[in-house]
């Protein structure tokens, strides 16, 4: 089983629309969780970080559940602009803290 | 502020060159780097953690004889795909991180394109 698992996608869906992403990891050892956000063929970029409280930022809200090992990420008001890989990302709060990235789930926002 | 460079973007070699990426956090000192590799329609795949002045450490299925990695100073690691064949073609991608700068958030280069021929 993958540590970090997403659908891939892609999903389509139009201007405005609201659109959630899920991802399940598999370690229930102490970690960190994040969002990032990566355009074809660049580098991937920190989009916001996820705790259990939940947190928002814009027009997206990213969940996490402890108890089930499930993260989410909800997005507003979908702007063309939001079109790219949304990539689900794990941190080990101990040892070396390198980061585990699910394989993206890809959106693509249609005029 | 918390930029890091790869150099070059893009290159294309022919099979059995040797191919030298370079990483540079311009304007922090980066206490680790990662490189990680991306394949097409994959994720990012760590490759090795390598801190200033050690040995780096490989993940298990990447062979340290092959890609090899310098981190000689707090600014610059430097991975070497020796002898390079078709199948390591991919997006090399390093990343830096510092204990001084945000919270220990890991800062990613643009990604170095690699075509073995």
């Amino acid at each position: 089983r993958k540590e970090v698992e997403q659908d891939p996608g892609p999903f389509n869906v139009p201007e405005g629309a609201t659109v959630a992403f899920n991802c399940t990891y598999s370690n229930s050892a102490s970690q960190s969780f994040f969002w990032y956000r990566q355009d074809c063929r660049k580098e991937p970029k920190l989009l916001m970080s996820v705790y259990s409280s939940g947190n928002e930022d814009g027009r997206f809200t990213a969940q996490l559940n402890r108890a089930s090992q499930y993260i989410s990420l909800l997005i507003r008001d979908s702007k063309l602009s939001d079109s790219a890989t949304y990539l689900c990302v794990v941190k080990p709060d101990t040892g070396r803290r390198a980061l585990t990235f699910g394989s993206g789930t890809r959106l693509q926002v249609q005029p | 502020g918390a930029v890091v460079s790869q150099h070059p973007s893009r290159v294309i070699c022919k099979s059995g060159t040797s191919v030298k990426i370079e990483c540079r956090s311009l304007d922090f000192q980066a206490t680790t780097m990662f490189w990680y590799r991306q394949f097409p329609k994959q994720s990012l795949m760590l490759m090795a953690t390598s801190n200033e002045g050690s040995k780096a450490t490989y993940e298990q299925g990447v062979e340290k004889d092959k890609f090899l990695i310098n981190h000689a100073s707090l600014t610059l690691s430097t991975l070497t795909v020796t002898s390079a064949h078709p199948e390591d073609s991919s997006f090399y991608i390093c990343s830096a991180r510092s204990l001084a700068v945000r919270g220990n958030e890991q800062f990613f280069g643009p990604g170095t394109r690699l075509t073995v021929l």
